[in-house]
């Protein structure tokens, strides 16, 4: 398996509180993604990055940052959390086109 | 119109039977096609990659592609119960070979 761990796995948080999910990654590989998934939805990509401080926005970024000082880190921030953040996040890894490796996600709610 | 299209299901069949899982997409550019398999509380994981028209197999699964007809299938033969999962069609436009286009899944119950 892909080496790719999230944290935290679980969180609860109050709207309006900043939060922060970190992404790291021991397969050295360039692209790292953060999706969320939400029923009906489906996944939905929030931000990816193909290398150490280059990123870009998905089609769900409002709300959202992101950076990426190193190759095996990718961190997500919620400036101000609100009650639509709720959701599970899902951080993953890929070298070639198409073929992502995913992290066990982080389940987060706003209340 | 979503631009990647499968059946919600849920899809069920008896252990042992071949499941068919289907699914379609909009842009004609479309190059590549992934299947992923997501079971209940988990992630999702890839299991097959298809880029030319025709069938690919590998063990159980055979994907399917038809570009004329925009469509790309999975087939699981012998299905297992532990077989069950959700399983996530996802294409990559020729726009953005880094962004996946994804369905939204079929759900599968392979019975006993």
């Amino acid at each position: 398996d892909a080496g790719i761990t999230q944290s935290p796995r679980h969180k609860v948080t109050e709207t309006g509180t900043p939060v922060t999910l970190r992404c790291h990654q021991t397969e050295n590989h360039r692209y790292m993604y953060w999706y969320r998934q939400d029923p009906g939805h489906g996944l939905r990509l929030i931000h990816y990055s193909y290398g150490v401080k280059d990123t870009d926005k998905g089609e769900v970024s409002d709300g959202y940052s992101v950076s990426r000082s190193k190759t095996e880190d990718f961190l997500l921030t919620l400036e101000s959390a609100t009650s639509s953040q709720t959701s599970v996040y899902f951080c993953a890894i890929s070298e070639e086109p198409g073929e992502l490796f995913f992290g066990e996600g982080s389940r987060l709610t706003v209340l | 119109q979503k631009e990647v299209e499968q059946n919600s299901g849920p899809l069920s069949v008896p252990e042992g039977a071949i499941a068919s899982l289907n699914c379609t997409y909009s842009d004609r550019g479309s190059q590549s096609f992934f299947w992923y398999r997501q079971y209940s509380g988990k992630s999702p994981e890839l299991i097959m990659s298809i880029y030319s028209n025709g069938d690919k197999e590998d063990g159980r699964f055979t994907a399917q592609l038809n570009k004329a007809s925009q469509y790309v299938s999975l087939l699981i033969r012998d299905s297992q119960p532990s077989d069950s999962a959700t399983y996530l069609c996802a294409v990559i436009n020729a726009g953005n070979n880094r962004k996946l286009i994804w369905g939204l899944g079929t759900s599968l119950a392979v019975n006993p």
